[in-house]
Formats: structure tokens, C-alpha cells, sequence
């Protein structure tokens, strides 16, 4: 089985500007979720959609969103980007989400950069 | 709230040496723990957890819930296991994201 994919890996924005990141799950996998890791913070849970719904969501503004799509697929937004917002955002995929044999596969992640 | 703790940043030890990543973690529920280790230019990638309670490549973990620990261990340190660990925390119930620690940076000295 192919692993999670992003797209792109690499990606160099202006403040002030929006951008949408990609993931594709593993075949079967029905939910994804969103980290985003800097060296200051590490890794933090921004959001999960299960079956094209937001099931959960970690503490992040509301310039960030999400969404998922019929085949699982999700992407990311996020709007008027600040310098803070550069780091290596993490998509990690699994079967169900739900009980204890649920375990997640990350993707190689997308290098955010804002000038 | 819950929160996951490895208070050590960086370990090195010797190919051979045992070695001993230490994680501790709060959670009033029962939680599942989990071992995520990111070597080199790789993805994270999931090495063990605690309801397997299987050794991978030599390591193993135990949930001490009395110390509220999940402390990874292996015998002898190889070379390759020199990477970037990650402890992380899943809540038993309702949600399905990952509580990280900060990692630990294991080197292994030849």
C-alpha cells in the first residue's frame, strides 16, 4: 500500500497570504488528521475529519481550517499567514479513528515557510 | 488536561550500552501511550504501543500507571536506532488525536 502522500513539500508564502496544503490517506483509511510541528512547540493536534466531518479540533485560530473530501482526501487552509505560521505540517491518516487498533500513519509532511 | 513529558532532549550512549527514554504522562482516564520514532530523512512512524505490549527492533515499553510512565527500553543500542523519538498520549475515549512529548534525540555512539 502506498504511505500518505502530501503535496507539495516545499512552500514559500508572504505574510498576509493563503495557502492550501494536500493529503491523500491510505487506501482505506477513513480518517486524517493535521499536526503542525515547529521547534518551539513541537508537535500539535490542529484538527481530524472523519467521513468528510470535522470531528475534532486542537487550539488553533480560525484562519486554519480544513476539509475532507468523498475519497478521504483532505486539505488544508490557512489564511492571512503570519511568520508564526512556518513549520512542517504533518498529515497523518488511519482506519477508523475509533478504538484501540487505530494506530497513525504520518506523510513526509509540507516545509511551510512565510516571509 | 493531559500532557506528555520527556525530560530528556538529547541521550547519547554507547553501540552496546543499554539505553532508556523516559516518558511520563498525566491523564485522569485510562489512556493509550504510544513509541513514535522519526530516524533520518524518514517520516514519523509508529514503533510500538502499549495494548501490543510487542518488542520492536529490541525495544520494548511498559505503562506503569502507579508511576504514570511509558518509559522506552532496549538492551543494547545499535548504531541505526540512533533517531528522534516521540512518546505520544491518545485519550480512551471521543477523540482520536495524538499528544506528543517533545522528543528525545537518541544517539548512538559507535
Amino acid at each position: 500500500k502506498a504511505g500518505v502522500t502530501q503535496t507539495p513539500r516545499y512552500l514559500i508564502k508572504t505574510r498576509g497570504q493563503q495557502v492550501t496544503l494536500s493529503c491523500s490517506p491510505i487506501s482505506g483509511h477513513r480518517s486524517v488528521s493535521w499536526y503542525q510541528q515547529t521547534p518551539g512547540q513541537g508537535l500539535q493536534f490542529l484538527f481530524e475529519y472523519f467521513s468528510e466531518t470535522q470531528r475534532n479540533k486542537g487550539n488553533f485560530p480560525g484562519r486554519f481550517s480544513g476539509r475532507q473530501f468523498s475519497n478521504s482526501r483532505s486539505e488544508m487552509n490557512v489564511s492571512t499567514l503570519e511568520l508564526g505560521d512556518s513549520a512542517l505540517y504533518l498529515c497523518a491518516s488511519s482506519p477508523s479513528g475509533e478504538g484501540r487498533d487505530s494506530p497513525l500513519h504520518f506523510g513526509n509532511g509540507t516545509r511551510l515557510t512565510v516571509t | 488536561a493531559q500532557r506528555v513529558t520527556q525530560p530528556e532532549k538529547l541521550l547519547s550512549v554507547f553501540k552496546g550500552a543499554p539505553v532508556e527514554l523516559k516518558c511520563n504522562y498525566s491523564y485522569s482516564g485510562s489512556p493509550e501511550l504510544f513509541w513514535y520514532v522519526q530516524y533520518s530523512r524518514q517520516r514519523l512512524q509508529l514503533l510500538l504501543r502499549h495494548i501490543s505490549r510487542e518488542s520492536i527492533k529490541g525495544f520494548t515499553a511498559d505503562l506503569n500507571k502507579g508511576e504514570t510512565s511509558f518509559h522506552l527500553k532496549k538492551p543494547f543500542a545499535q548504531e541505526e536506532d540512533s533517531a528522534m523519538y516521540y512518546c505520544a498520549l491518545r485519550r480512551q475515549t471521543g477523540a482520536n488525536n495524538l499528544f506528543f512529548g517533545t522528543g528525545t534525540r537518541l544517539t548512538v555512539i559507535p
